[in-house]
Formats: C-alpha cells, sequence, structure tokens
C-alpha cells in the first residue's frame, strides 16, 4: 500500500534558525496536505498543494510540490518557539478523499 | 477551538470493560473520521463516514465498533480491548469525501487500557 516517509524524524534547532522537513511517497499523488500539531494538541490543517512544482508562502512556512508530485517539503525560516510540534504531511491520490499521513517531524526550538 | 468536540478527554479502562467515544462536530460537515495516533505511528485511519453512511472500514478490529447516528455525531464503542490499543483517537470532519477534502480535527481521547 501507499507509504509516506518523512524525514527528520526529529530535529532541535536554537530560535532564528532555519528549518526543513521533508516528505516521500512511495506512489504519484493528486494532492498534499500539511498539518501541524501542537504538543499535547490535535493536528490542525495548514495549507495544501494540487500542482506539480507548486510553491506556497504563509509568512515564515514556504511549501513546496515536487515536479513529479511525489515528494514535498516544509520549510521555515527564523524559527520562532511558537513553531514547536510535529508538522505532518498527508497525501492523497485517486479521485476519493483519503489520506495517507507522514511519520511526522518533530521539531523543538529554544532559545 | 475547531468546532469537533470529543468527550472524553482522557479515558482509563480495564480489558472487560466496555465504553463509548463521542464525537461532535458544529461546521455542517458531511463526512466524519476515526483515527488513530500511537506513540512513532503514523495517524491510522479507522473509519469513514459520509452522511451517515460508513464508506472506509480500514481493517479495524471488531473490539472497535462505529456508530453515526447523524451528520453531526459519531461514536467509537469499544469493548474488550487489548493494552496495544492504548492511543490517541482522534475525531475529523471535512465537508465531504472528495480529493482536497481539508480535515477538522478534534483534540481527541487519549485512551489508556490496563
Amino acid at each position: 500500500g501507499q507509504q509516506v516517509m518523512q524525514i527528520p524524524q526529529y530535529q532541535h534547532v536554537q530560535e532564528g534558525e532555519d528549518f526543513t522537513t521533508y516528505c516521500n511517497s512511495s506512489t504519484t499523488l493528486s494532492n498534499i496536505q500539511w498539518y501541524k500539531q501542537r504538543p499535547g494538541g490535535h493536528p490542525v490543517f495548514l495549507i495544501q498543494l494540487v500542482k506539480s512544482g507548486e510553491v506556497k508562502k504563509q509568512k515564515r512556512l514556504t511549501f513546496q510540490f515536487g515536479e513529479a508530485k511525489k515528494n514535498s517539503s516544509l520549510h521555515i525560516t527564523a524559527t520562532q518557539t511558537t513553531d514547536v510540534g510535529t508538522y505532518f504531511c498527508a497525501g492523497e491520490t485517486g479521485t476519493a478523499s483519503k489520506l495517507t499521513f507522514g511519520t511526522g517531524t518533530r521539531l523543538q526550538v529554544t532559545l | 477551538e475547531t468546532g469537533v468536540t470529543q468527550t472524553p478527554r482522557h479515558l482509563v479502562m480495564g480489558m472487560t470493560n466496555k465504553k463509548s467515544l463521542k464525537c461532535e462536530q458544529h461546521l455542517g460537515h458531511n463526512a466524519m473520521y476515526w483515527y488513530k495516533q500511537s506513540a512513532k505511528k503514523p495517524l491510522e485511519l479507522m473509519f469513514v463516514y459520509s452522511l451517515e453512511e460508513r464508506v472506509e472500514n480500514n481493517s479495524v478490529p471488531s473490539r472497535f465498533s462505529p456508530e453515526c447516528p447523524n451528520s453531526s455525531h459519531l461514536f467509537l464503542h469499544l469493548h474488550t480491548l487489548q493494552p496495544e490499543d492504548s492511543a490517541l483517537y482522534l475525531c475529523a470532519s471535512s465537508q465531504g469525501t472528495g480529493v482536497g477534502e481539508k480535515l477538522f480535527f478534534g483534540s481527541g481521547t487519549q485512551l489508556s487500557v490496563l
């Protein structure tokens, strides 16, 4: 079945440093979504990418969808302590909604 | 507040108990989901309901029994669970079940099976 892997599993950065998490699917995706889960919280939708090579920005967050639509990345510029949490990608294939979530990257930011 | 409310927030149960998890969404959505989140594992889709009809059962053991009486409410009935069933159970809703639907999650029920 479809698998979605994320790397790294965990990253610890100093506040102000950049952070990137990578998402790789074993199959071509129709779209990819990103979610953030704060410690003790629940996943919250961040963004959806649909087109090959698409790049979207939300303030300090930049999301990319690969040309082959099998990988994606989330880059955070100048991290802040509010960025702490686990970031999940979730991909869809086919014509019906069935998101396959990635393994997640846990981000820790210290002063 | 996401518009999806789950109760209880925490639940401890023995392997012979029967309990139910409740989820209510106030977003006017037509689809509801149960996900299981275990430590160091991806979120696992358990069940999908669209307009109160079950459209997905992801090979979940029969000790988990979902119920969707209307499009706003979703239950997960639990009986004779195993310790490995201890996890965070998340309810989610979406407008529909087409491609590209974004999920709105509840706060989850942290379940411990002793």
